[in-house]
């Protein structure tokens, strides 16, 4: 299964909102997490199983979709919000499989 | 509060090996399947291998099968990756990773939702 995020890059102002997408190859269901990672720091969980936020996790960030397609949307672009984020699928785990990334960055 | 600290990085000549270890502390350790998912330089996250909590199912990337072992010791609370015959490929930033599910029987659900702060692997002559 192969995972394609899109943009490869979104540029954005502090406030705005942020929609980024993940597509799958082939149906994951809803085996599908998303993460954010900052400059020289690890991968964050942010939601899994498409739409259910990780503890800790602002109600700023929502995920959607189901199948093939889903969706990452920050309501409204924090400072701390700007970084790469990856969807990964985990429906045939292992080995699963993460996408290319986002980068989020200032308008 | 979970922690993993890794450690064993270092630079390697192509062809050499490298042991990689994961010190967890803050949860039940034997109980969840731990990961290795590793990062080149400016790249995305390429998943390498798991572990079951109970030590008794692994799973490697294509991209290492027959280089690389995964193991635990549950009374150390550490994981560890031994890898050989490296090449140039698998110079990259590795970071342990602990699954969400916990069940010690199975490698987990792939959710992982606590990472090391990662150990650099350089592999070059």
């Amino acid at each position: 299964i192969v995972m394609t995020q899109s943009p490869a890059t979104l540029s954005v102002s502090p406030g705005e909102r942020a929609t980024l997408s993940c597509r799958a190859s082939q149906s994951v269901a809803n085996f599908l997490a998303w993460y954010q990672q900052k400059p020289g720091q690890p991968p964050r969980l942010l939601i899994y199983d498409a739409s259910t936020r990780a503890p800790g996790v602002p109600d700023t960030f929502s995920g959607s979709g189901s199948g093939t397609e889903f969706t990452l949307t920050i309501s409204s672009l924090q400072s701390e919000d700007f970084a790469v984020y990856y969807c990964q699928q985990s429906y045939d785990w292992p080995p699963g499989a993460f996408g290319p990334g986002t980068k989020v960055d200032f308008k | 509060e979970v922690q993993l600290l890794e450690s064993g990085g270092g630079l390697v000549q192509p062809g050499g090996s490298l042991r990689l270890s994961c010190a967890a502390s803050g949860f039940t350790f034997g109980i969840n399947a731990m990961n290795w998912v590793r990062q080149a330089p400016g790249k995305g996250l390429e998943w390498v291998a798991v572990i079951s909590g109970n030590l008794e199912k692994t799973h490697y990337a294509d991209s290492v099968k027959g280089r690389f072992t995964i193991s635990r010791d549950n009374s150390k609370n550490t994981l560890y990756l031994q890898m050989n015959s490296l090449t140039v490929e698998d110079t990259a930033v590795y970071y342990c990773a602990k699954d969400r599910g916990r069940y010690s029987e199975s490698t987990g659900r792939g959710i992982l939702d606590s990472w090391g702060q990662g150990t650099l692997v350089t592999v070059s002559s």
